[in-house]
Formats: C-alpha cells, sequence, structure tokens
C-alpha cells in the first residue's frame, strides 16, 4: 500500500531559527502532494500544494516546500520560526485519483 | 467562499448511546465529502468518503456509520458508542483534489 512517512514525531526550534520538516512517499504515479497545519483542537489548514511544474512552491505564512521526484521527498521550510508556527503539521499525498494519504504528523515546539 | 461547519464541537456520551455528527458545506456544489478519525498519536484515519447524495464508501469496517441526505451535508452516526470511539472527527470536502477541514468534533465515551 502506498504510505506517507514523517520521521519526525516532535521537533523543537528556538523562535528564529530555521525549520525543516521531512516528508517521504512510497514509490507510485506522479503525486499531489499537500502540508495541513493543525493548532490544538482545531481543524487542518492548508499550507501549500504542489500539482505539477516549479517544484519549489511557496504557501501561507512564510512557508515553502520542495518536492523531490528522485527522493520522493516533499520537505517544508521556514527560514525563521515565529512562537505562532507551534502546531502539528502534516504531509499528504494524493495519486491520481485515489484518496488523500496522510503522514501521522511533527509536532512543532518553539522555545523563546 | 466555501466554509465548511460542524458540530456540536464537543460531546460527551454515555458507552451504548447512539451518536450523530452533522457536516455542512457552503459555497460548492457537488463536493466529495469525508469523515476522519484524530485519536491521540495516530495520525488521520479515514472513516468514510463520499463522491455524491446517497453514495457512502467505508474505509474502515466498525460500528459507525454515515448518511449524506444532501448535496452538502454530510451525517456520522453510531447506534451504541464504544469506549473506543472516543477521539477528535473531522468533516473534510474537496472538488478532486486539495481537502479543506472543518473544526472537528471532540467526542469522549464515557
Amino acid at each position: 500500500a502506498q504510505s506517507v512517512t514523517q520521521p519526525d514525531i516532535h521537533i523543537t526550534v528556538s523562535e528564529g531559527a530555521s525549520l525543516e520538516l521531512r516528508c517521504n512517499y512510497s514509490y507510485g504515479a506522479t503525486p499531489y502532494l499537500f502540508w495541513y497545519v493543525q493548532s490544538p483542537g482545531q481543524g487542518l489548514q492548508l499550507l501549500l500544494k504542489y500539482f505539477s511544474g516549479d517544484t519549489l512552491v511557496q504557501g501561507i505564512k512564510g512557508f515553502e516546500a520542495e518536492f523531490k521526484r528522485s527522493q520522493s521527498s516533499f520537505n517544508l521550510r521556514k527560514p525563521s520560526v515565529h512562537w505562532s508556527d507551534a502546531a502539528e503539521y502534516f504531509c499528504a499525498v494524493q495519486w491520481g485519483s485515489e484518496k488523500l494519504v496522510f503522514g501521522k504528523g511533527t509536532k512543532l515546539t518553539v522555545n523563546p | 467562499s466555501q466554509t465548511i461547519h460542524q458540530w456540536p464541537a464537543t460531546l460527551v456520551q454515555p458507552v451504548g448511546s447512539p451518536l450523530s455528527l452533522e457536516c455542512t458545506v457552503e459555497g460548492t456544489s457537488n463536493p466529495n465529502l469525508y469523515w476522519y478519525r484524530q485519536a491521540a498519536g495516530r495520525g488521520l484515519q479515514l472513516l468514510f468518503y463520499s463522491v455524491g447524495i446517497g453514495q457512502i464508501s467505508s474505509e474502515v469496517p466498525q460500528n459507525l456509520s454515515a448518511s449524506r441526505p444532501q448535496d452538502r451535508q454530510f451525517i456520522l452516526s453510531s447506534k451504541k458508542l464504544l469506549l473506543s470511539d472516543s477521539g477528535f472527527y473531522l468533516c473534510a470536502w474537496s472538488l478532486g483534489g486539495e481537502q479543506y477541514f472543518g473544526p472537528g468534533t471532540r467526542l469522549t465515551v464515557t
């Protein structure tokens, strides 16, 4: 079965530091790729998406992600983290017209 | 613009009681609709999805059921709740690409 892996369950960074959250997916047809963010007790908010074209995509809240086909990865980055970025982040992948498959999430803690 | 509503926001129910969670979408037509459950540390589990009125696909066999009586209404039900049904239930809609999520319902079965 196709799968999505977020290898880091929990990451802690200092405010102002750079951030990279990893996401890898199992091989399959050309995927559609997504990152979502979830604050405690809230629904998921779409940060960015990749369907085709430029492999570096910009999203909301200063986030970006880069699709690397050779590595089956779609890592999320932010150059300078703010305390309000503390949340849980989910990578999701869709193969063709199939359903979204979510990773198990990475919880981000931001130290002052 | 499109909005998605879920209610109730929180619910505490005893074991064996029935359940009805409702999700409605505004501002779009014929969306795909989804029910997910999120348990602590287990990510999102897709429970049901629907591509049209009366069309329901179940992903996980369990004591829950779903119905779509109207184009933009999706209902999650149970006749008898189990302790293991506790969790955060999320509804989502899409038009085939990215999914947009509602605010969720926190269900505690006691």
